[in-house]
């Protein structure tokens, strides 16, 4: 069963406008994080955001904000005054822990392309 | 620049041959991950070693295996290699495995199979 969902393959915006990048997943864990990366053409991986399942305020990290629903299980990312470089790969991803305790693993979405028009 | 290194940066090889990819995880970081992207699937994760020790597999197919030395770098061998393993290999490194820390990626090996 896939556990994080991306449905927005792609996506295009024009700049300086907003975007919402969905992601849901599915766990049965109490206690998780969320994350979110971004690909640039160049392939690197970078870290964007993070929301812990406990934590009460929705994260924000400058022009990146988090709109975490934990009822809905989703956890969408939000990119305030959308610029060009923002043109990228966008994964969602979700850590969690297996039933031993202790191991665990971080898991990705499909990813969404967002791309900037100017 | 993450602090992970990768090598090498590309690699093509022919159907049936084995090849090792290497990661070093940045300093301090007891954790490294192996991740698969494929141009259509995502990052697929593979595997996992905390200090030395397997901690969790994935989706890593009989060809593959890895392994994490005592100096924390980490090796991921594919064998009889097929033209479907060509994919871009992430390792990331973690401090922990704490709920809150973060992958930190290298720069990725791009495998193509001939």
């Amino acid at each position: 069963a896939q556990k994080i969902t991306q449905t927005q393959p792609g996506m295009f915006v024009q700049e300086k406008e907003a975007v919402t990048l969905d992601c849901t997943y599915d766990t049965s864990d109490q206690s998780y994080g969320l994350f979110w990366y971004k690909q640039p053409s160049s392939g690197e991986m970078i870290f964007l955001i993070y929301q812990g399942s406990y934590d009460e305020q929705n994260a924000t990290e400058g022009r990146y904000s988090l709109n975490f629903q934990k009822a809905r299980k989703s956890a969408n990312l939000v990119i305030s005054a959308s610029q060009l470089g923002d043109s990228a790969m966008y994964f969602c991803a979700m850590r969690e822990f297996l039933e031993s305790g202790r191991d665990d693993k971080i898991i990705f979405g499909k990813g969404t392309r967002l791309h900037i028009l100017p | 620049d993450s602090g992970v290194t990768q090598t090498p940066k590309h690699l093509i090889t022919a159907t049936g041959q084995r090849v090792t990819l290497r990661c070093s995880p940045r300093s301090g970081d007891l954790s490294v991950y192996w991740y698969q992207q494929s141009l259509d699937q995502g990052l697929q994760f593979l595997i996992q070693y905390y200090n030395g020790e397997e901690r969790a597999k994935g989706n890593i197919l009989e060809r593959f295996s890895a392994q994490q030395f005592p100096d924390l770098h980490s090796e991921l061998n594919l064998s009889s290699l097929e033209l479907g393993d060509s994919a871009l290999y992430f390792c990331a490194s973690s401090a922990s495995t704490g709920k809150r820390e973060k992958l930190f990626f290298g720069s990725g090996t791009q495998l193509s199979v001939l």
